[in-house]
């Protein structure tokens, strides 16, 4: 079974409207859960992260991520898009079934348009 | 506090030869990983090192290896490099091995393109 599911390849919005990039996880343990970003040319950049604290994680530049264990989903979330956001998105999980290594998800292209 | 650093940013070379990668980790941190990232696979991990320790292997052949010096910073080689060995190489750098709560921080990568 795949590991991590980013359901959508290439997301579009508009500035200043909702984002929504959808992560679904395999485990059979308890994994840790990421969001990393890359900006092209660039490495990537630590978003947000859950580690079996509280299941709504706040991460950096206004993005959050909501840990759903019944749904195995890690869904990550902003209010209002920037034009800066436009970027690859990765959602990443580890855990012991992983041998503990980080295992990427596929990644999600976020456009913003003007 | 400096980055993660990775030397060189941009390399080509022909099929057949080896490349070796460098990679600086943030100052303290001791555990370095390795990954490959092409269009067609993503990213992928290839080697952990902690205290100059392999503790993790992904699943690539023999021509890819790896070691950490003392000071942590580490080199990864290919040997006899094939065409599907282009694409870019990120280090990530942590403080303590990867599987619990410490974050990894990413460097730039180094692009390899094998012609």
């Amino acid at each position: 079974a795949q590991s991590v599911t980013q359901l959508d390849s290439h997301v579009s919005v508009s500035e200043g409207t909702p984002v929504l990039l959808r992560c679904n996880y395999s485990s059979s343990y308890s994994p840790s859960l990421f969001w990393y970003v890359q900006h092209p040319n660039k490495g990537l950049q630590l978003l947000l992260k859950y580690t079996s604290a509280a299941t709504l994680v706040k991460g950096i530049n206004g993005f959050e991520a909501e840990f759903k264990k019944s749904e195995t989903s890690f869904h990550l979330t902003k209010p209002s898009a920037h034009m800066s956001d436009a970027a690859e998105y990765f959602c990443v999980v580890s855990d012991m079934e992983y041998g503990n290594k980080l295992v990427f998800g596929a990644g999600t292209i976020l456009r913003v348009k003007s | 506090k400096a980055g993660v650093t990775q030397t060189p940013r941009y390399l080509i070379k022909t099929r057949g030869q080896q490349v070796t990668l460098s990679c600086s980790p943030i100052s303290g941190h001791r555990s370095v990983s390795w990954y490959q990232q092409t269009p067609g696979q993503g990213l992928q991990f290839l080697f952990e090192y902690f205290s100059e320790t392999q503790r993790n292997k992904g699943n690539f052949p023999g021509r890819f290896s790896g070691r950490q010096f003392s000071n942590s910073r580490s080199e990864m080689n290919v040997s006899t490099l094939e065409l599907g060995d282009s694409a870019l190489y990120l280090c990530a750098s942590s403080l303590f091995p990867s599987g619990g709560t410490d974050t990894q921080y990413f460097g730039p990568g180094t692009r390899l393109t094998v012609l």
